[in-house]
């Protein structure tokens, strides 16, 4: 099993809301990741969770909280955004942080109205 | 710096037709390559991944990749396309930070 799941698929958000998406996967992998990707365009890191301790955050706006609970479940926490982060955010995972092949999820369509 | 090129935006082949979308990589030493795909408003799938040893990697879907050390590069191809191949494929690399470092992408137009 090779699955990411990322759940909502589409999530249409005030810029007064806060929600969270969420990623879940099986595989046993212990590195995890947040993209954002633009139309037309590859996807963006934003934050890499290594055993479950937040590694890499690319410079991503405060606006913007990842939280790895547990080592099958990585969310993020939306609040206050705006409609230039409407995007498709994508959850990835690998075996380890370097080294191994990153799975993808199906992403969630982000629109901010 | 690392980075991943890929020359061609956009690809236009018949179907049947043989592919092979182009990939050059800039790293120092022997990088981790892979070539992922995706469908519009999906998310990345990940054809093959090259890591050491053989230099010709076989994919999922009849792809395969030559990796070329001297000339940098890292191709993708298939030798008979089908209009089910039409999509976004991104060729990429993680150095030694483990970080993906993607190409712009190169969309693949199918004739029937």
């Amino acid at each position: 099993d090779t699955e990411v799941t990322q759940t909502p698929k589409h999530l249409v958000m005030g810029m007064t809301n806060k929600k969270s998406l969420k990623c879940e996967q099986h595989m046993g992998h212990r590195a995890m990741y947040w993209y954002k990707q633009k139309a037309k365009k590859p996807p963006e890191l934003m934050f890499v969770y290594s055993y479950e301790k937040l590694s890499i955050n690319e410079s991503v706006p405060s606006r913007f909280s990842p939280e790895c609970p547990n080592s099958s479940l990585l969310n993020l926490h939306l609040h206050a955004l705006q409609p230039e982060d409407s995007a498709l955010y994508l959850c990835a995972s690998s075996q380890k942080e370097r080294g191994t092949e990153a799975f993808f999820g199906q992403g969630t369509r982000l629109t901010v109205v | 710096a690392q980075s991943v090129t890929q020359p061609d935006i956009h690809i236009t082949v018949s179907e049947g037709a043989s592919l092979e979308l182009r990939c050059n990589y800039s790293y120092g030493a022997t990088p981790y390559l892979f070539w992922y795909v995706q469908s519009p408003g999906q998310g990345l799938q990940l054809l093959l991944k090259y890591f050491s040893g053989d230099t010709l990697v076989q994919g999922i879907k009849g792809f395969e990749a030559e990796f070329k050390r001297s000339q940098s590069s890292f191709n993708l191809r298939k030798p008979s396309v089908h209009w089910s191949d039409a999509a976004e494929y991104f060729c990429a690399q993680t150095g030694n930070t483990g970080k993906l470092i993607f190409g712009q992408g190169t969309t693949l137009q199918v004739k029937p």
